[in-house]
């Protein structure tokens, strides 16, 4: 069974860091690409970031470019979102996902989300 | 940047009446849509993939259609557990991947 499990959300001050976490199981984490999407309260889907199999390719929406970083241990597999200076807009529920296939695609997987709140 | 539009924002139907919610693209898209159902507190469920597949395990009252830029999310019978809200997403032009706003399934 196909599990992303979330963790490393909490309450952080505008400026501060944070790293979030997704430890992937059930299938070969290695073969697929994986994104962050976030959802602020009350809000629609927002695609952050996404990694291509090995790393070698990341992209990022304009918003969190220079601030935040996505990375992938493919030995413990695992996703991650270093996030720094962050602001009050960047409050949302993250949720890491999977696309089904080689490519970038849709999300066939999520996982559960955890919540990551700035503010002062 | 490739904007989806969804209408309308809120849908007011009855159990077992047919809703139709429709996605708009700012430029073609091709096939490259996929549909979203989110409840309250849980993720989204994918749907609908290549504007017209179901996914796994989707009920056959899901339909999915278009291509481009216009593109229909048909529920056929409207069961319970269909009250949520719907996304569309694509994944033609990138990054980013972008989303519609929503549309709600509320009960009449």
């Amino acid at each position: 069974e196909v599990q992303l499990v979330e963790s490393g959300g909490g309450l952080v001050q505008p400026g501060g860091s944070l790293r979030l976490s997704c430890a992937a199981s059930g299938f070969t984490f290695s073969s697929y690409w994986m994104s962050w999407v976030r959802q602020a309260p009350g809000k629609g889907l927002e695609w952050v970031a996404n990694i291509k199999q090995d790393g070698s390719e990341k992209y990022y929406v304009d918003s969190v470019k220079g601030r935040f970083t996505i990375s992938r241990d493919n030995a413990k597999n695992s996703l991650y979102l270093q996030m720094n200076s962050l602001r009050a807009e960047d409050t949302a529920v993250y949720y890491c996902a999977r696309a089904p296939t080689t490519v970038v695609s849709d999300f066939d997987y999520w996982g559960q989300g955890t919540l990551v709140t700035v503010s002062s | 940047e490739i904007v989806m539009t969804q209408s309308p924002a809120t849908l007011s139907v009855s159990p077992g009446e047919r809703a139709t919610l429709s996605c708009r693209a700012s430029q073609s898209v091709s096939s490259n849509l996929a549909w979203y159902q989110q409840k309250p507190g849980q993720a989204p469920r994918l749907l609908i993939y290549g504007a017209s597949t179901r996914a796994t395990g989707i009920p056959a009252r899901f339909s999915g259609s278009g291509s481009g830029t216009e593109f229909t999310l048909t529920i056929s019978s409207l069961q319970s557990e269909d009250f949520a809200v719907y996304y569309c997403q694509q994944y033609n032009n990138w990054p980013p991947l972008t989303f519609g706003q929503g549309t709600k399934v509320e009960i009449k």
